[in-house]
């Protein structure tokens, strides 16, 4: 099973400001890696695919990266909706696992 | 719009058995694949069952022989039947769409989740 790490944990931001969440698997994803966005009492909601593709109706605020084992996104510009936990789950083999997520804050 | 509506969670005790629902609306719904992904607070995302358009099944090892799952396309319902639960399984359970008619890639549309408590 491919395990997928995040970091950090936790990030505190202010508005306007960018934050960089890191997402780390075990084995060679190529760029098969998806971003999710869970804000506080909602269902995650799919942020970008591919490791790059960002989804239907999300800002170009949200940019993400890499390949093979290290992935990251970059957040741009914080707004306070942008406060949420971020998830990333591979899909380049079984199971499809997840990271167990960032928590993103805006000051 | 894509909706995802789950249904039957609750508290049952260890070895028990539940079964779940989700109506699935927006779509159309035999042309793609269907996941369960459960949330277990402070512990993150797990994919527990998925279905294809064509029937197949997938499970991780953590579930396999416990749970199962089926889809009735008349209905534009899919089912994860739960067995044998213990307090492991105590979790959030959300519908998930895949974004395909295969098993395998990403989920494009998840249900607010139908909360699972096994507890004696």
């Amino acid at each position: 099973e491919i395990v997928m790490t995040q970091s950090p944990a936790s990030v505190t931001v202010s508005p306007g400001e960018s934050v960089t969440l890191s997402c780390r698997a075990t084995r060679n994803l190529s760029n098969n890696l998806a971003w999710y966005q869970q804000r506080p009492g909602q269902s995650p909601r799919l942020l970008i695919s591919g490791a790059s593709t960002r989804a239907t109706d999300v800002p170009d605020r949200f940019s993400g990266g890499g390949s093979g084992t290290e992935f990251t996104l970059t957040i741009s510009s914080l707004q306070a909706e942008d406060s949420a936990v971020y998830y990333c789950q591979h899909y380049n083999g079984w199971p499809r696992t997840f990271g167990r997520g960032t928590k993103v804050e805006i000051k | 719009e894509v909706q995802l509506v789950e249904s039957g969670g609750g508290s049952i005790q260890p070895g028990g058995s539940l079964r779940l629902a989700c109506a699935a609306s927006g779509f159309t719904f035999d042309k793609y694949a269907l996941s369960w992904v459960r949330h277990v607070t402070g512990k993150g995302l797990e994919w527990v069952a998925g279905i294809s358009g064509g029937e197949f099944t997938y499970f991780p090892d953590s579930v396999k022989g416990r749970f199962s799952i089926s889809r009735d396309n008349s209905k534009n319902t899919v089912y994860l039947q739960m067995d044998s639960l213990s307090a492991e399984d105590t979790a959030t359970y959300h519908c998930v769409k895949e974004v395909g008619y295969n098993i395998g890639w990403f989920f494009d549309s998840w249900g607010q989740g139908t909360l699972v408590t096994v507890s004696s």
